[in-house]
């Protein structure tokens, strides 16, 4: 089956801890995304790649990092930075180009929860 | 100004109903627009994409006008199924260049009642 997965389904973090959360794709498409959705709010872009071994800040990249160094794989790390990590967390990709092509599709999405 | 405004309802509406929501965009330059559909708690699929000369698929109808900067999604004979938020997505422009960036909109929730 292609498709965009994320792991784990639930994570928990304490205080002063970094915790990392896993997007995979085999639709072998070359961008990839990570967002942001709290209660009530739209998505907001966190970071987003669009080859491999490169990757921009989005707008809420503060306490946040990312690595790209496989085209498969886009993991996000939240890091002690983030004062306010409880959040909806989502993967998302797309193929090059405009139009449609900047149809992004989105992974099952990782609930992040602070103790 | 939000970059892209919707509604936020919610819309509750009995089965069979027609439905219409809006959401307006601030930047001009934006070339592609999609309206995505998010269940309670599961992540956002697209619905489909919404062209200058407005399209149609099943019962569900996209507008775009370029000169107001605004889109709508018209939904016909509501089911019970099309309970969820829909989210009014416009691609970010900056410098001229979108690099694949997308901007959601809150979302509009929608309730359909037997």
């Amino acid at each position: 089956d292609g498709g965009i997965t994320q792991s784990p389904k639930y994570l928990f973090r304490k205080e002063g801890q970094n915790v990392t959360l896993s997007c995979e794709q085999n639709l072998n498409h070359d961008a990839m995304y990570w967002y942001r959705q709290d209660p009530g709010q739209g998505l907001r872009l966190i970071y987003y790649s669009q080859i491999v071994n490169d990757f921009q800040k989005g707008d809420i990249a503060e306490g946040y990092s990312v690595s790209r160094e496989k085209k498969e794989s886009f993991p996000l790390t939240v890091t002690s930075a983030q004062k306010n990590p409880t959040a909806f967390y989502l993967c998302a990709s797309k193929t090059g180009g405009l139009g449609e092509q900047e149809t992004q599709y989105f992974g099952p999405g990782t609930r992040l929860l602070v103790l | 100004r939000k970059e892209v405004e919707q509604d936020p309802g919610p819309f509750n509406v009995p089965e069979g109903a027609t439905v219409a929501f809006n959401c307006t965009y601030s930047n001009s330059a934006s070339q592609s627009f999609f309206w995505y559909r998010q269940d309670c708690r599961k992540e956002p699929k697209l619905l489909m994409s919404v062209y200058s000369s407005g399209n149609e698929d099943g019962r569900f109808t996209a507008q775009l006008n370029r000169a107001s900067q605004y889109i709508s999604l018209l939904i016909r004979d509501s089911k019970l199924s099309d309970s969820a938020t829909y989210l009014c997505v416009v691609n970010a422009i900056a410098g001229g260049t979108s690099y694949g960036k997308l901007t959601f909109g809150q979302g509009t929730i929608l309730t359909v009642h037997p």
